[in-house]
């Protein structure tokens, strides 16, 4: 079935970008019926959803985040990506990356989460 | 402060009936059966348990259901057993600019 897994830096110091890369395993990025999703939670908190790729590169973001955040899709290497400027220690947080079905929005599976530090 | 709206916490003891409901507004919830509902255990990634309102994936037990009424979803779980206790985040589409809306989350301890 398919897997995703993300990896990168676990620490960045403010003001710098953070970087991190979904591979999917299991199946094709390429796939129509899904979008390809980023997600994080801070510690003891809730989800935030943060955007998402098409496999053609359309990407949607969250307005809140919006022009911090772009998100790219690797389809040779079968992986997408996050790239978040500016970073404060507000995100310091676990990032997710997630299989989101296209009709209905449901996301599965999930990676098993990176957890990234802001600090210098 | 969540788009959607969850109680912080909801407690039941094995073998009880509990629910968690997620309030939205005609936007999300009220306006489209794209809700979906997550658990995650302490340190793990959240599960996908319920999608397009009452729909159960392959491997979910039947023990868990979800239900709408206007703004409001609802997950119940019927027959709680120490394994439920985790915290359930419910999701919805929006018509808003931000596509995607979370709950804010909601811990169930099973007493």
């Amino acid at each position: 079935q398919v897997q995703l897994q993300e990896s990168g830096p676990g620490l960045v110091k403010p003001s710098q970008t953070l970087s991190l890369t979904c591979t999917v395993s299991g199946g094709s990025i390429s796939s129509g019926s899904y979008y390809w999703s980023w997600i994080r939670q801070p510690a003891g908190k809730g989800l935030e959803w943060i955007g998402r790729i098409y496999t053609s590169g359309s990407t949607n973001y969250n307005p809140s985040l919006k022009s911090r955040v772009t998100i790219s899709v690797d389809t040779s290497k079968n992986q997408f990506s996050l790239k978040l400027s500016s970073v404060t220690a507000a995100d310091t947080a676990v990032y997710y990356c997630a299989r989101e079905d296209i009709a209905v929005n449901w996301f599965d599976p999930w990676g098993q989460g990176t957890l990234v530090t802001v600090s210098s | 402060q969540s788009a959607l709206t969850q109680p912080a916490s909801v407690s039941g003891s094995p073998g009880q009936s509990i629910t968690i409901s997620c309030t939205g507004t005609s936007s999300d919830v009220g306006g489209y059966n794209y809700v979906s509902w997550y658990q995650q255990h302490p340190g793990k990634a959240p599960k996908l348990m319920i999608y397009e309102v009452s729909n159960r994936p392959s491997g979910v037990s039947n023990r868990f259901s979800g239900s709408k009424s206007g703004n409001t979803a609802s997950l119940t779980i019927s027959g709680l057993q120490a394994e439920d206790e985790a915290d359930y985040y419910c999701s919805s589409y929006t018509s808003s600019s931000t596509y995607v809306v979370f709950g804010g989350g909601t811990k169930l301890t099973v007493l």
